[in-house]
């Protein structure tokens, strides 16, 4: 069973559309968040929800919006796609901050 | 930046030999934990180092912590192929809401 998922794995769009990926997780955790991995590897924080609040909201752009309906769901929705925001973005979760965090699979997302 | 940096950035060894993987952070901490990532995939957790340990063990993996120097290895003993992988210290803050991972150790074992 996968523990996060999040869909699609590839996701190839025009600059100017928006999109959404959306991510679920079964283990019962209580926080989610979402990563962006540029080409060099780095992993950077965007956003972290705990209980369906909004915990930490790193400097990302407007454009992403991130929803969560419930605690075992957080939607990443992106309007106006720039080229610069073509990355794998990553969804996780943990049980309070201070846990393991389990990653989904990744998203890449390619901006042309 | 919160980001930890890891050094180094790339490491190419021989298949048995160890690896040794060194991160930095920059502020207090909760616990630290090492993650990988295989290429193309996602992460996978493989230990967890809380702030008042020294040292952990699980299996051929070996992490030590010195909160004085802000500073945690990562030791891969009688290396493998299949550890051919990307290797990721992250932190989480003494008040539990941040997560920051560091920026990666590329590691090679060649067969």
């Amino acid at each position: 069973d996968t523990a996060v998922s999040q869909t699609p794995k590839y996701l190839v769009t025009q600059m100017g559309n928006d999109k959404s990926i959306k991510c679920e997780q079964n283990l019962g955790h209580d926080t989610m968040y979402w990563y962006k991995q540029d080409s060099k590897k780095f992993l950077k924080i965007m956003f972290s929800y705990n209980n369906k609040e909004l915990i930490i909201n790193e400097t990302v752009p407007n454009r992403f919006s991130p929803k969560s309906p419930d605690k075992a769901h957080l939607n990443l929705h992106i309007n106006s796609l720039e080229l610069g925001d073509s990355a794998v973005y990553f969804c996780a979760s943990s049980q309070a901050h201070q846990g393991l965090v389990f990653f989904g699979q990744g998203t890449r997302l390619t901006v042309v | 930046s919160q980001q930890g940096e890891e050094d180094p950035q790339a490491l190419s060894i021989q298949e048995g030999e160890n690896a040794t993987m060194n991160c930095s952070y920059k502020t207090s901490i909760n616990n630290l934990q090492w993650y990988r990532q295989n290429s193309g995939r996602g992460l996978v957790h493989l230990i967890l180092i809380r702030s008042n340990e020294r040292e952990k063990h699980s299996g051929r993996l070996r992490v030590t912590l010195d909160t004085s120097k802000k500073s945690s290895s990562l030791l891969i003993t009688a290396s493998r192929a299949a550890d051919t992988a990307s290797y990721f210290c992250a932190t989480v803050s003494n008040t539990g809401n941040q997560f920051y991972f560091g920026t990666g150790t590329s590691l090679t074992v060649i067969p």
